[in-house]
C-alpha cells in the first residue's frame, strides 16, 4: 500500500506570500493519478488540482501542481485570504483504490 | 449543473447499521463512478470505496470489508452506502464525491455535501 506523508503539518503564511506544500509518496506513483484538493471548515473538500498540474475547472491560475515519482508540489503564488485552508494530496493505485495524505493546514500568520 | 445531494444526519447505537444516500443530478448516472470518503471529527479523508453505477462494480477499503455495502439505483440516479456493526470509532462525516472523469483515475471533481453519522450508546 502506498502512503502519502504531506509536509509541513501547519504553515503559517500571510496574505500575498507563495505557499509550497509538498506530499511524498513512499512509492513511484504515476503523475496522471496525483490529485489536490482543497478543504475549509463545515465544507466539502474541492478538488483543485489532477494529473499532478492540471487545474480543476474554475480554479485560479495561482494555483498550480508539480512533480514526478515520489515527490509532489502544490503552490500558491500569491496567498488569498481565502486560500487559508487544509489541503490534501491523493493518489489513485490498485489496491487501495484511493489514497490521501494526512493534510496540511494552511494558516494566517 | 451537477450536483450530489445526501440524506440527513443519523443517530444510530453500537452494533447498529446505517445506510446514507447519494443523489446525483445534472450528468448521465452510469457514466461516472462515485466513491465514498469519511471524515472523523478533526482528523483527515478516509476513502471507503468505490462503485460504478454503470455495472455496479465495486471497490473496497480492506479496513471495512465485510461491514460496507455500495449500491445504487440508476432509476432514481442514487447511491448509497450502508455500514453495519457500528462502533463509535465510525461517528464521521460521510461524503459521496462523483469520478472527475469516468474511469475513476484522475480523482473526484464533484462531492455531496456530506452526511454525520454519530455512533453513541
Amino acid at each position: 500500500e502506498i502512503v502519502l506523508t504531506q509536509s509541513p503539518g501547519t504553515l503559517s503564511l500571510s496574505p500575498g506570500e507563495r505557499a509550497t506544500l509538498s506530499c511524498r509518496a513512499s512509492q513511484i506513483i504515476s503523475s496522471s493519478y496525483l490529485a489536490w484538493y482543497q478543504q475549509k471548515p463545515g465544507q466539502s473538500p474541492r478538488l483543485l488540482i489532477y494529473g499532478a498540474s492540471s487545474r480543476a475547472t474554475g480554479i485560479p491560475d495561482r494555483f498550480s501542481g508539480s512533480g514526478s515519482g515520489t515527490d509532489f508540489t502544490l503552490t500558491i503564488s500569491r496567498l488569498e485570504p481565502e486560500d487559508f485552508a487544509v489541503y490534501y494530496c491523493q493518489q489513485y493505485g490498485s489496491s487501495p483504490m484511493y489514497t490521501f495524505g494526512q493534510g496540511t493546514k494552511l494558516e494566517i500568520k | 449543473q451537477v450536483q450530489l445531494v445526501q440524506s440527513g444526519a443519523e443517530v444510530k447505537k453500537p452494533g447498529a447499521s446505517v445506510k446514507v444516500s447519494c443523489t446525483a443530478s445534472g450528468y448521465t448516472f452510469t457514466r461516472f463512478g462515485i466513491s465514498w470518503v469519511r471524515q472523523a471529527p478533526g482528523q483527515g479523508l478516509e476513502w471507503m470505496g468505490w462503485i460504478s453505477p454503470y455495472n455496479g462494480n465495486t471497490k473496497y477499503t480492506q479496513k471495512l470489508q465485510g461491514r460496507v455495502t455500495m449500491t445504487t439505483d440508476t432509476s432514481t440516479s442514487t447511491a448509497y452506502i450502508e455500514l453495519r456493526s457500528l462502533r463509535s470509532d465510525d461517528t464521521a462525516v460521510y461524503y459521496c464525491a462523483r469520478d472527475l472523469y469516468g474511469s475513476g483515475l484522475y480523482g473526484m471533481g464533484v462531492w455531496g455535501q456530506g452526511t454525520t453519522v454519530t455512533v453513541s450508546s
